[in-house]
């Protein structure tokens, strides 16, 4: 059974705190991503990356940097967090470079800065 | 780059009805159309899909068609069930740009 898993479900910081999301994924696919949910808006997508040490920005990569140094580990790090970013963060991976790939989600997690 | 869009947004039936959510995708180059179903509280999950040499595909009581000239895909729930209550992603990708493109979503409300 494929597993994308994020180590944090349920996080309470406060303004200006660092933050880092943490995924892992075990089924060796070279793309991951970081995603935002937040309701009307559907997903949105902050940060990618295709390879080990690669990245790229996505849609809104405003306040957000990532890491990538293990295929099977992405982070996402809030560096000052802000209360606007309150929202469900979503890790994927896909295994690519193909379309016609099923992407697979974590399971989410939802930060609150207060 | 290409642009999903998504009706309705939300989308209110009697248990039994059916259920139709459409997609439309600007880039024509994408050949795969994801459809994921994200419960309550948990993961969006892939519940079907259809690659661009085809126009229909059913698994059970969900299907879904896909017009390439219009550049628009849609997803068909027939005997909706109070289960089927969750928000449900259509997505569009391409070779050799794989990454997904994913409409706003849909919150489908089945009531008993």
């Amino acid at each position: 059974d494929v597993k994308v898993t994020q180590s944090s479900r349920y996080l309470v910081k406060r303004t200006g705190e660092k933050v880092f999301l943490e995924c892992v994924q075990d089924m060796d696919h070279e793309n991951m991503f970081w995603y935002r949910q937040d309701p009307g808006l559907g997903l949105r997508l902050i940060y990618f990356s295709y390879d080990v040490k690669m990245k790229e920005k996505g849609d809104i990569p405003e306040g957000y940097s990532v890491s990538r140094e293990k295929k099977e580990r992405f982070s996402l790090i809030l560096e000052s967090a802000s209360t606007n970013q309150t929202s469900m963060y979503l890790c994927a991976s896909l295994r690519g470079p193909s379309s016609g790939n099923t992407i697979y989600f974590g399971e989410g997690s939802w930060l609150t800065v207060v | 780059g290409e642009n999903v869009e998504q009706h309705p947004s939300t989308l209110s039936v009697q248990e039994g009805d059916s259920a139709v959510i459409k997609c439309t995708y600007s880039d024509s180059a994408s050949n795969y159309f994801p459809w994921y179903k994200q419960e309550l509280g948990k993961r969006p999950q892939l519940i079907i899909d259809i690659r661009s040499n085809v126009g229909e595909k059913k698994d059970q009581r969900i299907a879904v068609t896909l017009n390439k000239t219009a550049k628009h895909f849609s997803l068909h729930i027939t005997e909706t069930q109070p289960e089927d209550s969750a928000v449900y992603f259509c997505a569009a990708s391409k070779g050799g740009s794989y990454i997904p493109t994913f409409g706003r979503g849909t919150s489908l409300i089945v009531h008993p």
